[in-house]
């Protein structure tokens, strides 16, 4: 059964860092990789996606690579902004179009 | 832009009470999926279906049922409904299996039983 992990599960930065939010999941056998973006109380919005033949994507400030032989992922943050303060999660496609999601990371970006 | 709409945003319901949460999406999508998410426990897959009429079970099918009459709308049915059934249910559509396909989410609806 697949298993997602992410790491940190909470994390705080100043303004105008530059960031990395990890995932790991445990069966290789996947379609695609990816990342939500969610603010409280609300749903998910998608990011970025990796296919599985690709190795990452840009998006904006947005960078997500993909190492789909050892099981992980990377979004990569540049320049952080308060509004980016919100709960990334990421998910993996398996068989039958199901996604397998980790339990997220909770990033505040502080003034 | 496309969407996924969930009929309510917030629900308050009594405890025993048949309840209907309704997803419609405008892409022409073959999959719908509802999760319920709870702290601590993610995102959890109730039912699955792949196309008008069918329906499959995820990970936690017990106490729901789904329906899908028409490719555009999916419908989570709670038959009893129960405490346990508190939660932020979110629906989302993908077009059929395969590498280029991501989901697109509803906002959710956040289901309170008392």
């Amino acid at each position: 059964k697949q298993e997602v992990t992410q790491i940190p599960a909470a994390l705080s930065v100043p303004e105008g860092e530059n960031l990395v939010l990890n995932c790991s999941f445990t069966d290789s056998a996947i379609y695609n990789l990816q990342w939500f973006r969610q603010d409280p109380g609300k749903g998910l919005t998608s990011l970025l996606l990796i296919q599985s033949s690709q190795r990452e994507q840009t998006s904006g400030r947005l960078n997500a690579s993909l190492d789909k032989s050892s099981g992980r992922s990377t979004l990569y943050i540049a320049a952080s902004q308060p509004g980016d303060s919100a709960t990334y999660l990421c998910a993996v496609m398996g068989t039958a179009s199901k996604l397998t999601f980790g339990t997220g990371t909770r990033l505040q970006v502080t003034l | 832009d496309v969407k996924v709409t969930q009929s309510s945003r917030y629900l308050v319901k009594r405890t025993g009470e048949k309840v209907f949460l309704e997803c419609v999406q405008d892409m022409d999508h073959e999959n719908m999926f509802w999760y319920r998410q709870d702290p601590g426990l993610g995102l959890r897959l109730i039912y699955f279906s792949y196309d008008v009429k069918m329906k499959e079970k995820g990970d936690i099918p017990e106490g729901y049922s789904v329906s899908r009459e028409k490719k555009e709308r999916f419908s989570l049915i709670l038959e009893s409904a129960s405490t346990n059934q508190t939660s932020m249910y979110l629906c989302a559509s993908s077009l059929v299996t395969g590498g280029k396909n991501g989901y697109t989410f509803g906002s959710g609806t956040r289901l309170t039983v008392v």
